[in-house]
């Protein structure tokens, strides 16, 4: 079963206004990942926020982590027509012992119209 | 660096056919995954491993196999195909000290 639920499952915006997707999670992880992926590409990693840590910003990206709710939110601010993409959060837990167990949500579609 | 590869873009197999789905990195990674991803499904995970020779299986692994001999290659190979494994996979090789994952292209794969 899935560990991440994200919502929405679609989202979309005008350029220049924010973009906030969430996802929600059902056991205790160490940390948590969002990823992009462009139409018909791979994953690409954007940013990783850490159990203990509340909040995290990356360029015009923000991601904040409540592990008492157990959920995430991924912020893009003044979005651009080329953020159009798939955002998928990912849950982890272990980390150099357990390597690659993450645990993918369904993720969600962005478009950013011009 | 080329990063994480895979061979090939797309394969169209019948029923019952084998084939291995190729995958290469050459960051020196020691972790790699496989990965599918289906509509609406998101990603699960296949097969991991940590390191050459020590491999693990992860959501979904019936139906498929893999094996490690060596940090830069980790193929996935499918025994007898069946239309139920038509899906786009995915390789990555994760960062060493962080779960951060670097995916390869993928691979569009068709059963019939």
């Amino acid at each position: 079963s899935q560990q991440g639920e994200e919502d929405p499952q679609a989202l979309s915006i005008q350029e220049g206004e924010n973009a906030t997707m969430n996802c929600s999670y059902k056991t205790s992880i160490n940390n948590l990942q969002w990823y992009r992926q462009n139409s018909g590409r791979g994953l690409v990693h954007l940013i990783l926020i850490r159990s203990n840590e509340r909040e995290k910003h990356s360029g015009r990206l923000r991601v904040t982590l409540d592990t008492s709710k157990k959920s995430s939110s991924l912020l893009i601010t003044a979005s651009r027509a080329a953020d159009t993409a798939s955002y998928f959060c990912a849950t982890g837990w272990g980390w150099y012992t357990q390597g690659g167990k993450l645990i993918f949500g369904q993720g969600t579609e962005l478009s950013v119209k011009p | 660096n080329a990063g994480v590869t895979q061979t090939p873009k797309f394969q169209v197999l019948k029923t019952g056919q084998s084939m291995t789905l190729q995958c290469a990195q050459d960051m020196n990674h020691e972790y790699m995954s496989w990965y599918r991803q289906d509509p609406g499904m998101g990603l699960r995970l296949i097969h991991y491993s940590v390191g050459a020779g020590i491999t693990d299986q992860g959501e979904v692994p019936n139906g498929y196999n893999v094996s490690r001999s060596t940090t830069e290659d980790f193929p996935l190979r499918l025994l007898s195909a069946a239309p139920s494994q038509t899906s786009v996979y995915f390789c990555a090789s994760i960062k060493p000290g962080s779960n951060e994952q670097f995916f390869g292209p993928g691979t569009r794969l068709t059963v019939l």
